[in-house]
């Protein structure tokens, strides 16, 4: 079966670093865009990235933009967020999320925290 | 950028009773890229519904999603015990390609 599984959470200081990973298994990872969503504490879903199967298409939301990096190994079959310059507002549950057909978020992992915090 | 309003916020209803849930866009869809998801504190999402009206894998024939244009609705037919959550529509588009919406909070009663 589908999983996803996110890893690299915590806590870090504001202008700080975190590489979020995501290990993808149960399917054919080289053939599905992946996207990362993101819920801070009491607000609803936001999706920071997105990235096609080549790795050739990818997009930001604008709150990250020139921050963020997405990537993805198909090799080892895992996603990652490289993330820079950390804020506070960057607080959130991340999960990675496979892309179905219709741009629908048909697969999602369990989510990992990050905390930006002095 | 298009903007989903869902209402109500909070639903309170009580087991085996209807549900239904209202998502409103702010310009015209495109009904095959319009999905509903289901969210519990702690857990991932879950996928509902995609395309306005087709159900994911596995999800009972209990929830249904209809609509078209601007005004889109997930209706429960009958309420069990597991289905209260949260729950989110989402649009795939143009700038931002994903917007989802706020929330509709199902309570129980």
């Amino acid at each position: 079966q589908v999983q996803l599984v996110e890893s690299g959470g915590g806590l870090v200081k504001p202008g700080g670093s975190l590489r979020l990973s995501c290990a993808a298994s149960g399917f054919t990872f080289s053939d599905y865009y992946m996207s990362w969503i993101r819920q801070a504490p009491g607000k609803g879903l936001e999706c920071v990235s997105y990235i096609s199967t080549s790795g050739t298409t990818i997009h930001y939301a604008d709150s990250v933009k020139g921050r963020f990096t997405i990537s993805r190994d198909n090799a080892k079959n895992s996603l990652y967020l490289q993330m820079n310059n950390l804020r506070a507002e960057d607080t959130a549950v991340y999960y990675c999320a496979r892309v179905g057909g219709r741009w629908e978020l048909e697969h999602w992992g369990q989510g990992t925290l990050v905390t930006v915090s002095s | 950028e298009i903007v989903l309003t869902q209402s109500p916020g909070t639903l309170s209803l009580s087991p085996g009773e209807r549900a239904t849930l209202s998502c409103r866009a702010s310009q015209s869809v495109s009904s095959s890229y319009l999905a509903w998801y289901q969210h519990k504190p702690g857990q991932a999402p879950r996928l509902l519904i995609y395309g306005a009206s087709s159900r994911a894998t596995g999800i009972p024939d209990r929830f249904s999603g209809s609509g078209s244009g601007t005004d889109f609705t997930l209706t429960i037919s009958r309420l069990e015990p597991e289905d209260f959550a949260v729950y989110y529509c989402q649009q795939y588009g143009s700038s931002p390609p994903y917007t989802f919406g706020q929330g509709t909070k199902l309570e129980i009663k």
